[in-house]
Formats: structure tokens, sequence, C-alpha cells
């Protein structure tokens, strides 16, 4: 059972535009929400979180916005830059409240290409 | 500061031995969690330990283990290696377990042949 769900594996924009990679999730008791940019042989690194509480986060260039009632995130990355090809990937965690602990659900990734 | 270090990066090894992959978090993080990642799957947590106790553990077989020492190293290990086996290990540490701030390591790649 797929609790975090990207679905485009893949997505291509022109440098300067807006990046927007989408998240959707299907356990309500997740409760912070992460996204995390990964190139080949690292480690994925973090990029920005957002707490249930919230609606959006901004930092810079990247903005996550949370739609709780549709179980739905996403991540505007502008303008996009050719560095910002990577793979993205959301992340989501319960609460300690709600039994939750350090495991993060990943969803399986997309892949961002920015063409010069 | 040093960040998370995985020791092999890279590892071959043959159907049904066993391996070892180590995990040095960053200093003062007491929180460990490993991962693995395949192109089918994406990441799947595998376990998560803090203070050299296992807090949760993922949907996997009983071949794979981990245990957590007092400085706060990791190490997992699986054994009768299967094929599907092969994949990234990638081990993330955070400075305690209500915090969020996740650090990954590169991780290590484990290929069976």
């Amino acid at each position: 059972d797929q609790q975090v769900k990207q679905n485009s594996p893949s997505l291509s924009v022109q440098e300067g535009r807006i990046s927007i990679l989408n998240c959707d999730y299907t356990n309500s008791m997740f409760d912070y929400f992460l996204w995390y940019k990964k190139y080949p042989a690292e480690g994925p690194t973090f990029l920005i979180s957002i707490s249930s509480i919230k609606d959006k986060n901004e930092d810079g260039r990247f903005t996550v916005f949370l739609n709780k009632s549709a179980k739905h995130l996403s991540l505007h990355i502008v303008p996009s830059q050719p560095g910002d090809s990577a793979v993205y990937f959301c992340a989501a965690k319960k609460g300690l409240k709600q039994g939750g602990s350090e495991k993060l659900v990943f969803g399986k990734g997309t892949k961002l290409t920015v063409n010069p | 500061k040093a960040g998370v270090t995985q020791t092999p990066r890279y590892l071959i090894k043959t159907r049904g031995q066993q391996v070892t992959l180590s995990c040095s978090p960053i200093s003062g993080h007491r929180s460990v969690s490993w991962y693995q990642q395949t192109p089918g799957q994406g990441l799947q947590f595998l376990f998560e330990y803090f203070s050299e106790t296992q807090r949760n553990k993922g949907n996997f077989p009983g071949r794979f283990s981990g245990r957590q020492f007092s400085n706060s190293r990791s190490e997992m290990n699986v054994s009768t290696l299967e094929l599907g086996d092969s994949a990234l290990y990638l081990c993330a540490s955070s400075p305690d377990v209500a915090n969020y701030g996740y650090t990954f390591g590169s991780g290590t790649r484990l290929t069976v042949v």
C-alpha cells in the first residue's frame, strides 16, 4: 500500500520557469511532510518541510503548499535553474502523539530536468 | 562538522553470503535510521535506533537486522543475501527522536551476484 504517491515519474521545464512537483498521501495520521532532493550516487538532501498546522512554507526559491482536505502537497521552485535537475522525493511522518517515530514514508520520486 | 559517514561505499557479494554495513552519524546525533533504495520501490524504511534501542522496524524479512552502539554508530546486517537485496542502503541521523533534522549519508551500493 503506497501511502505517499508521486504520480509523475518525470518533469521537464525550461530554465527560469516554475517547476511544480506534486505529492499525494493517504494516511490522515501524517502530520509532517518533507521534500528531499537527490543527485545520483549521493544521499538525499533535505530541502524544505511543512507541518500539518500550516498550509504554506517558503524558503527562497522553494515553496511547499499543503492541502490537508485533499491530502495533497506540492513543491514549487521559482525560478527553476539547471542545477535543480535531480530526483525529488516527498516524505511524510506521523507525529509522536499518533504513535510516530523517526520513520519517514517516501514517495517514489519525480525526476526533474531543467533545460537551459 | 563531518556529515553522516557510511562505509563501504560499494560492495559486491555473492548470493547466500552475509554483509555488514556501517553508519557513523553526525557527532551529537543519537537517532539513526536505515533505508533501502531500489529503482522500483523508492526509499523504504528498514529500522530506526535511538540510544541503542530499536524503536521501529519496517516490513523486511528477519534476514535484515541492525544495532546501535553506545557512541551512536550503527550497523546493519543482511544474511543469506538474495539477488533482490541489491540496492542503495542509506543511513540518516538526527539529534533526537522528536527532531525533524534528518541528514542522510551517501549510502552503500550493494550488488548481489
